[in-house]
């Protein structure tokens, strides 16, 4: 299994522009979670999902969507990037909604 | 919702000693308490986990206590080496269809 995958692993955008960082599992889990961690500091949940065609709202969800179509993807869109939003951006899964499994992370400058 | 505080943000330790990491939350109906070891530019990774059920577990140089009267819990790391140096993250969840809040992370260095 190839676990969680993320892409891209690095991109700089300009402000006001618009973009998806994709997230694959292929572990079949149900629960898919996106956090940001900002230099030097936590973890913070924007979106998480407990199933296909279903999402919720994290701590932080103002500037991002998400969709949750297939159990294997969730992507997690940018729109009209702000500086505020350049992050290290990780997804997770997991089979539980306990222990969770992460991705390598999307380091996403905006500029 | 659920805020999960943890102390101390930086910690740093002799080699060999034992390093204390503490954690609190706030939602009692919490019940699942992971700690990930995140180190420099890679991924969080689950080290250990305590469910409200038990008081106390321990894998081999780690181990966590809970305390769920108080709402606190904590990781313990006996005999640090080098490599223990990283950011521990403490988390809580409620289980079943609910996410996981992470605490704040300690940047643990061991000095040689």
């Amino acid at each position: 299994n190839a676990g969680v995958t993320q892409t891209p692993k690095f991109r700089i955008l300009k402000i006001g522009q618009s973009m998806t960082l994709q997230c694959t599992q292929d572990m079949n889990h149900n629960y898919m979670y996106w956090y940001r961690q900002d230099p030097g500091m936590g973890l913070k949940l924007i979106y998480y999902s407990v199933g296909a065609g279903i999402t919720d709202k994290g701590e932080v969800p103002n500037g991002y969507n998400v969709s949750r179509s297939t159990t294997e993807d969730f992507p997690l869109r940018l729109e009209l990037a702000a500086p505020s939003q350049t992050s290290v951006y990780f997804c997770a899964s997991s089979p539980t909604s306990l222990e969770g499994y992460f991705g390598p992370g999307t380091r996403l400058t905006v500029l | 919702g659920e805020n999960v505080e943890q102390h101390p943000s930086t910690l740093s330790v002799q080699e060999g000693d034992s390093a204390v990491i503490k954690c609190t939350y706030s939602d009692s109906a919490s019940n699942y308490f992971p700690w990930y070891k995140q180190e420099l530019g890679k991924r969080p990774q689950l080290i250990i986990d305590i469910r409200s059920n038990v008081g106390e577990k321990k894998d081999q140089r780690i181990a966590v206590t809970l305390n769920k009267t108080a709402k606190h819990f904590s990781l313990h790391i006996t005999e640090t080496q080098p490599e223990d140096s990283a950011v521990y993250f403490c988390a809580a969840s409620k289980g079943s269809a609910s996410k996981i809040i992470f605490g704040s992370g300690t940047r643990l260095s061991i000095r040689p």
